[in-house]
This record gives C-alpha cells, sequence and structure tokens, in this order.
C-alpha cells in the first residue's frame, strides 16, 4: 500500500539558511511525487512535481526536490530561506487507485527565525 | 485552470447540529472532486471523492456524507456533528497527477 513519511514535525531554521525537508514515500510502481506548502489557515498550493525523468525538479519560490529511487527519498531543498517560507509543508504520492486521490505526509512544519 | 471556492470559511457549531459545507469548481468540467479533512498535527485524510455527478464513492466510515448535485458542485454535510468532526476541510479537483485545493473551512464543534 502506498504511504509517505515526513520524518521532522517541526523545523526550524535561521533566515538565509540552507533547507531539507525530507520525505519518503512507499508505493509499488513509479510514483507521482509532489510537495505542497501551506500558510495557516489556507489551502494547499503546489511546489513542485515529479513524474519522471530528470530527478532534479524546480518549483516554484526557490525550492527544488531531488527523487531517489534508491532511497525512496523525494527530499525537498531550498539554498537559502526566507521568511515568508515559514508554513507547513507536505509531501504526496498520488495513487492509481480507485480515487485516484494523493496521499499525504503528516507534514513539517517551518520556522523561520531572523 | 481551476479554481476552487468553499464555503464558509469559518464555522463553530454545537453538537448534535447539522452541518453544510459546499465546495464549487470553475475552469474545467467533469472534473474529479474530493473531500479531505486535516486535524490537528496530522496529515490529510481523505473523506470522498466523485467522478460525476451523484456518484459518491466513501473512504472511512464516519459521520459525514457528500452529495454532488451538480457537475461542479461538491457538498459535505452531516445530521448531527460529532465533536470528532472538527477540523479543516479541504475540497480538491483533479486526480494522482495533480489536485488543485480549495481554501478550506475550520470547522470548529462545540
Amino acid at each position: 500500500a502506498q504511504s509517505v513519511t515526513q520524518p521532522d514535525i517541526h523545523i526550524t531554521v535561521s533566515e538565509g539558511a540552507s533547507l531539507e525537508l525530507r520525505c519518503n514515500y512507499s508505493y509499488g510502481a513509479t510514483p507521482y511525487l509532489f510537495w505542497y506548502v501551506q500558510s495557516p489557515g489556507q489551502g494547499l498550493q503546489l511546489l513542485l512535481k515529479y513524474f519522471s525523468g530528470d530527478t532534479l525538479v524546480q518549483g516554484i519560490k526557490g525550492f527544488e526536490a531531488e527523487f531517489k529511487r534508491s532511497q525512496s527519498s523525494f527530499n525537498l531543498r531550498k539554498p537559502s530561506v526566507h521568511w515568508s517560507d515559514a508554513a507547513e509543508y507536505f509531501c504526496a504520492v498520488g495513487a492509481f487507485t480507485g480515487a485516484n486521490n494523493l496521499f499525504f505526509g503528516t507534514g513539517t512544519r517551518l520556522t523561520v527565525i531572523p | 485552470s481551476q479554481t476552487i471556492h468553499q464555503w464558509p470559511a469559518t464555522l463553530v457549531q454545537p453538537v448534535g447540529s447539522p452541518l453544510s459545507l459546499e465546495c464549487t469548481v470553475e475552469g474545467t468540467s467533469n472534473p474529479n472532486l474530493y473531500w479531505y479533512r486535516q486535524a490537528a498535527g496530522r496529515g490529510l485524510q481523505l473523506l470522498f471523492y466523485s467522478v460525476g455527478i451523484g456518484q459518491i464513492s466513501s473512504e472511512v466510515p464516519q459521520n459525514l456524507s457528500a452529495s454532488r448535485p451538480q457537475d461542479r458542485q461538491f457538498i459535505l454535510s452531516s445530521k448531527k456533528l460529532l465533536l470528532s468532526d472538527s477540523g479543516f476541510y479541504l475540497c480538491a479537483c483533479g486526480q494522482y497527477n495533480e489536485q488543485f485545493f480549495g481554501p478550506g473551512t475550520r470547522l470548529t464543534v462545540l
């Protein structure tokens, strides 16, 4: 069965520092992978997605993620964090099930300190 | 691209009262529609999905129901709310290769 694990519940980084958010997935086929960001009280905004091809994908707001099949990982990175990046980040895998829905991790809350 | 509207944005209801949350979609036709619930400190749980008018599938047994009276309208309902129904409800459209989300409804059951 498909599942997504985000091992870090909460991460705090200083503004200008680099960021890496971890995501591990379990899926029996080639996965469709996503990172979404959620600001407090808001819906989810798509940051980036991976379907196939180049394993390093670029997204909006300066984010990138790397798909590593051997590690079943899809970690999100940003070289220099801005205060406005403080939010909750969700990793998700798309499933070819009856619902054709996304399976989400439990999220990582990012705090940015000045 | 799709735009998803949800209302109300915030709702406070007493235990035992009915519920109706509405979701409407613009910019697409015959979309797959989804209701997710996000509880505090937890990820998103799929509640219902619909592939067409009148077609509803439930992913988990619960106190809620869903309906799709029109192609781009998806409604989440309850006859009697429970405390455990509190949470953030998100409507989405799309499929396994991408989903777009509405702004959500914050439901507090007291």
